[in-house]
């Protein structure tokens, strides 16, 4: 149990364009889930909380207006790098916290590479 | 703040031998914790999870959890090449799923 699931794996766009990434959790009801972005060799950072049916929480410095999410039911967030600029280029990975984990466990998704020409 | 220590690395042992992550945290009352492994160009996989003091053993891999002394260790036995990878130690914030991440310790098995 606890898979979760990344759509697109794998996306290269023109500049200027804007990208949705979907995160679903495929055995589970998730309540919460989180946004990460992670360049080359360097340590996951945490863009922003996504709760079912309210606002996303960001991290300082994560602009909302152009990283979009939306929470929309128990099972899906998206993700959407709106006019995305080659600097947004990165590894997108979201997580989901499963609420019968009596610890709190975050279950990974397999990441979007997201590629800005 | 919560702060999660490890050390970064590069870890290299040998194939067969036991690779040894350490990890301490700062938030005495702390629960949980959590060793995630990430290869290279993928996402953090879960591991292992302990709650209690002591050992919890799952195949290969050995968690080890002090609270007194606030850390938290990973043995991995019969170390082999596709062992290599970053280990993450996290430790969850009261009350929620948000984790706080160590900066990872890359440890290379050599054949």
């Amino acid at each position: 149990g606890a898979v979760v699931s990344q759509h697109p794996s794998r996306v290269i766009c023109k500049s200027g364009t804007s990208v949705k990434i979907e995160c679903r959790s495929l055995d589970f009801q998730a309540t919460t889930m989180f946004w990460y972005r992670q360049f080359p060799k360097k340590s996951l950072m945490l863009m922003a909380t996504s709760n079912e049916g309210s606002k996303a929480t960001y991290e300082q410095g994560v602009e909302k207006d152009k990283f979009l999410i939306n929470h929309a039911s128990l099972t899906l967030s998206t993700l959407t790098v709106t006019s995305a600029h080659p600097e947004d280029s990165s590894f997108y990975i979201c997580s989901a916290g499963r609420p019968e984990s009596t610890y709190n466990e975050q279950f990974f998704g397999p990441g979007t590479r997201l590629t800005v020409l | 703040q919560k702060e999660v220590e490890q050390n970064s690395g590069p870890l290299s042992v040998p194939e067969g031998a036991i690779a040894s992550l350490n990890c301490t945290y700062s938030d005495r009352v702390s629960q949980s914790f959590f060793w995630y492994r990430q290869y290279s160009g993928k996402s953090p996989e879960l591991i292992m999870s302990i709650y209690s003091n002591g050992d919890k053993e799952d195949g290969r891999f050995t968690a080890q959890l002090n609270k007194a002394s606030q850390y938290v260790s990973l043995l991995i036995r019969d170390s082999q090449p596709s062992d290599s990878a970053t280990y993450l130690c996290a430790v969850p914030e009261a009350g929620s799923y948000q984790l706080t991440f160590g900066k990872g310790t890359k440890l290379s098995v050599i054949p």
